[in-house]
């Protein structure tokens, strides 16, 4: 069963740093890419950053980048998103997600699938 | 503000079809694929539809998704109390090179 566990989250002075750990198991993590996501309470899901297989390419919302670094260390079947400069307004639960993708009838199609059951970062004073 | 836009709010009774609309852009949805996220209440979201009207194994058949020219929708059929859920789509922006979503649209089985 492909599995998915967020950890790392908690409660953080404005300015300060997090670093959240995304653990992997039951398929070859190093074959597929990964995302962060996140949900501010009572908020829709925003994407945050994505990461190619190797970790070469990587992907960053406007609101997170030249803050926020995503990494991952497949050895270790774990993804890392590492939060710097941290403001009130990064306070939500962070989820991984497996970045999947077919060729369907021609068409490139990309989905995330599944999640993790996301880790809480609360930025507050 | 999201980039995609969804209704807040939808609502239906037992047995009844309703759909959720999600509007973008030629750089988003004109131009690549659509998936929807279904997230019940406490809990993670799970996929529900990707490639625009493909289902997962386990999804019913009375979740079906559609997409014409910058806008997508998802229906849903015969109803049942357990839909009752937040449903949110996504697809890549080429310009913004990254993902979009909708704000989400939660809907109430009355």
């Amino acid at each position: 069963e492909v599995q998915l566990l967020e950890s790392g989250g908690g409660l953080v002075q404005p300015g300060g740093s997090l670093r959240l750990s995304c653990s992997a198991s039951g398929f070859t993590f190093s074959s597929y890419a990964m995302n962060w996501v996140r949900q501010a309470p009572g908020k829709g899901l925003e994407w945050v950053s994505g990461i190619d297989t190797s970790g070469t390419s990587t992907y960053y919302a406007d609101s997170v980048k030249g803050r926020f670094t995503i990494s991952r260390d497949n050895s270790k079947n774990t993804l890392f998103l590492q939060m710097n400069s941290l403001r009130a307004e990064d306070t939500a639960l962070y989820y991984c997600a497996k970045w999947n993708r077919l060729t369907i009838f021609g068409v490139v199609t990309d989905w995330f699938d599944p999640w993790g059951q996301g880790t809480l970062v609360t930025v507050s004073s | 503000q999201s980039v995609l836009t969804q209704p807040p709010s939808a609502s239906g009774t037992p047995g009844q079809r309703v759909t959720i609309s999600c509007s973008g852009s030629n750089s988003n949805i004109g131009s690549k694929t659509v998936n929807w996220y279904q997230q019940l209440p406490g809990t993670a979201p799970k996929l529900l539809i990707y490639g625009n009207n493909q289902r997962p194994s386990g999804v019913p058949d009375r979740f079906s998704g559609s997409k014409s020219g910058t806008s997508a929708s998802l229906a849903i059929s015969g109803l049942q109390s357990e839909d009752e859920a937040d449903y949110s789509c996504a697809a890549w922006d080429d310009r913004l090179k990254g993902w979009v979503f909708g704000g989400g649209t939660k809907l109430t089985v009355l």
